[in-house]
């Protein structure tokens, strides 16, 4: 089973345009992360954001998280035609032994 | 290694064939992971070693999915009597140990079972 849905399901902007993507999950977590998926190819870690942090940066990518909410946002600034991809978030829970569980995935496509 | 290997890339199988899957983790990675990522969909998971120990296995579908790795190191997925239903791609992942660890892929071996 899946923890995280992601919404909106599919997303197409123009180069230049920042993307949001959202994600809300179930259970409580020790932290939530975002994959990045080109097509063919395996996941990709982008960013890490623990249960006691509210916002995380890396270069163009901005992560929130509401754990009052069950959701988290990434935010892919200046989007580029190479940020064409899937996006998915998966959770950890708190016991540590327990295997990251992943959502369904954003399709996000940028056209240029 | 410099990242986690998949053998074979692509698979074809005849319906009632067995199968087996090859992971080469990133050397010094004490958790491995498979997951089974039908199309169009996210990851699931499907069992979890830390050393050579199978610590959870609660993902495998039926009892024709069996999965081992023996030295801690590289692992194998084995399918027997493939099904069409096992159509899907098969990720490999490792990770250091602990919590707030990040997972490293590989690139999967994409199974098609006519």
């Amino acid at each position: 089973s899946q923890q995280g849905e992601e919404d909106p399901q599919a997303l197409s902007i123009q180069e230049g345009e920042n993307a949001t993507m959202n994600c809300s999950y179930k259970t409580s977590i020790n932290n939530l992360q975002w994959y990045r998926q080109n097509s063919g190819r395996g996941l990709v870690h982008l960013i890490l954001i623990r249960s006691n942090e509210r916002e995380k940066h890396s270069g163009r990518l901005r992560v929130t998280l509401d754990t009052s909410k069950k959701s988290s946002s990434l935010l892919i600034t200046a989007s580029r035609a190479a940020d064409t991809a899937s996006y998915f978030c998966a959770t950890e829970a708190y016991s540590g032994n327990t295997p990251l569980v992943f959502g369904k995935g954003t399709r996000l496509s940028v056209i240029a | 290694g410099a990242g986690v290997s998949q053998s074979p890339r692509y698979k074809v199988a005849k319906r009632g064939q067995d199968v087996a899957l090859r992971c080469d983790p990133i050397s010094g990675h004490v958790s491995l992971f498979w997951y089974q990522q039908a199309l169009g969909q996210g990851p699931e998971f499907l069992t979890y070693f830390q050393n050579e120990a199978q610590l959870d296995k609660s993902g495998l579908p039926s009892d024709r999915f069996f999965a081992e790795r023996p030295e801690g190191s590289v692992s194998t997925l084995k399918i027997q009597r493939t099904q069409q239903e096992d159509s899907a791609v098969y990720l490999c992942a490792s990770s250091q140990q602990g919590q707030g660890r990040k997972l490293f892929f590989g690139s999967g071996t994409q199974l098609s079972v006519l």
